[in-house]
């Protein structure tokens, strides 16, 4: 079965702050990615996906992640967060059937 | 916008009761998914239907679970009798039907056994 690895489970950081949070995933054959944002208080909503073509994929908001295949890595960034980019953040990945597996998520509070 | 809907959002049941939570997919949507989220965890697929019928459900727990989908349109999940360890958000979701499209969640139910 598809394994999803977060590698923060907290994130605290500064307005104006970078951020960068990692997603590994096991399964070395062709996938589809994801990355979900939770607010507080709000349901789960895509914040963006890729499936194939340019690695970088761009998403709402200002994020970005990008796809290393030979690192079986997602990674998801933003240059500058914003006090309302406070959310708890899941990778997801499926492979080819519907069935994602999410990661354990990343909560990230950014502090004004 | 169109959204998933799911009731009731919070319910609290004691041991060895029964319990039902209800999903109402969005209009067109052919796959449904229920997910439980234990805190500090990801969602967990329970069972994905696609039109009425179950396409995976290899993590439903069917001894004490159940979950129907009967036209193919709103789904109804549920638990008989529920345990200590039910207590979790209960997540539906749902998609047109490709691997690659989105899946759009509902707000949950917060499920509290004790």
């Amino acid at each position: 079965a598809q394994s999803v690895s977060q590698h923060n489970h907290h994130v605290i950081l500064s307005e104006a702050a970078s951020l960068e949070l990692g997603c590994n995933y096991s399964y070395g054959g062709t996938v589809n990615l994801f990355w979900y944002v939770q607010y507080p208080g709000q349901h789960l909503q895509l914040l963006l996906k890729y499936f194939s073509g340019d690695p970088l994929v761009k998403g709402i908001k200002g994020f970005e992640a990008e796809f290393i295949k030979s690192k079986f890595s997602f990674n998801l960034r933003k240059p500058s967060v914003q006090w309302s980019d406070t959310a708890e953040y899941f990778c997801a990945v499926n492979q080819g059937d519907y069935k994602l597996s999410f990661g354990a998520g990343t909560t990230v509070t950014v502090r004004a | 916008e169109a959204e998933v809907a799911q009731s009731p959002r919070y319910k609290i049941t004691e041991k060895s009761q029964a319990v039902a939570f209800w999903c109402d997919p969005i209009s067109g949507h052919a796959t449904l998914y229920w997910y439980r989220q234990i805190l500090g965890q990801g969602p967990e697929l329970l069972v994905q239907f696609q039109d009425e019928s179950v396409v995976d459900d290899s993590q439903l727990p069917k001894d004490r679970f159940s979950a129907e989908r009967l036209k193919g349109v709103d789904s109804t999940l549920k638990i008989q009798p529920a345990e200590l360890g039910d207590s979790a958000m209960y997540l539906c979701a749902s998609s047109l039907g490709n691997t690659r499209d989105t899946q759009y969640f509902g707000p949950g139910t917060r499920l509290t056994v004790l």
